[in-house]
């Protein structure tokens, strides 16, 4: 079956660069999540869309933001990259039917910024 | 608010008994429970989730939860324990006037010995 495909699966960044992480949600679904999950920590809910719009928003830094675009896939775009931003940056996909679906996860994008 | 706490960092249980790793929570309207795993380096796994109905909900791998409304708790449970479980395992919580996102505790890690 398919999955939530997140890519790059590692990245290596310098203090001050920017990034970019991609999400290609499972077929069929609408919604997107981001979480950031460090070394040790719980996943933290970072942002989310349903149909291209932003529906939700959580403990997402000023530096970042994200979109969903209209084939569903989504980016979330970091600048002015801080030491602390070092994670696994995962993203999760559902059917917005209501909340009680449950959101599928991707393999995350490890992101190290040095 | 919605919150989850997971009152153990970790549970270790021998091969072949029964395992309980508990959770409990609080929102503000009705409550939607989920269990997730991650295995390491690894996205998160959805296990299983309450909606409505029947209290004990049965889930992947022979895990089950039961839904307590009066103690606020959702503990996952499995009659015998295998060491393929071990994992990090949390539980996430949705309620119906907090938007789609999707809260998770701090995670328990269980160990289970052969």
């Amino acid at each position: 079956a398919a999955g939530v495909i997140q890519s790059p699966r590692h990245l290596i960044k310098e203090k001050r660069e920017t990034a970019t992480l991609k999400c290609y949600p499972i077929p069929r679904h609408d919604t997107v999540y981001w979480y950031q999950q460090g070394p040790g920590q719980d996943p933290q809910f970072l942002i989310s869309f349903y149909e291209k719009m932003q529906s939700d928003k959580g403990s997402i830094p000023d530096r970042f933001s994200a979109q969903q675009f209209s084939d569903y896939h989504s980016e979330l775009n970091m600048s002015s990259l801080e030491l602390g931003d070092s994670a696994l940056y995962f993203c999760a996909s559902s059917v917005r039917q209501g909340r009680g679906t449950e959101a599928f996860f991707g393999q995350g994008t490890r992101l190290t910024v040095v | 608010a919605q919150s989850v706490a997971q009152p153990e960092d970790q549970v270790n249980v021998a091969e072949g008994n029964p395992l309980t790793v508990k959770c409990t929570y609080s929102v503000s309207g009705n409550p939607y429970l989920f269990w997730y795993v991650q295995y390491p380096n690894r996205g998160l796994q959805f296990l299983l989730k309450y909606i409505t109905g029947d209290n004990l909900v049965k889930g992947s791998y022979g895990f089950e939860a039961e839904f307590n409304k009066s103690q606020t708790s959702f503990h996952l449970k499995k009659p015998s324990a295998l060491v393929s479980d071990s994992a990090l395992y949390f539980c996430a919580v949705r309620d119906d006037t907090g938007g789609f996102k999707t809260i998770f505790g701090a995670g328990t890690r269980l160990f289970v010995k052969a």
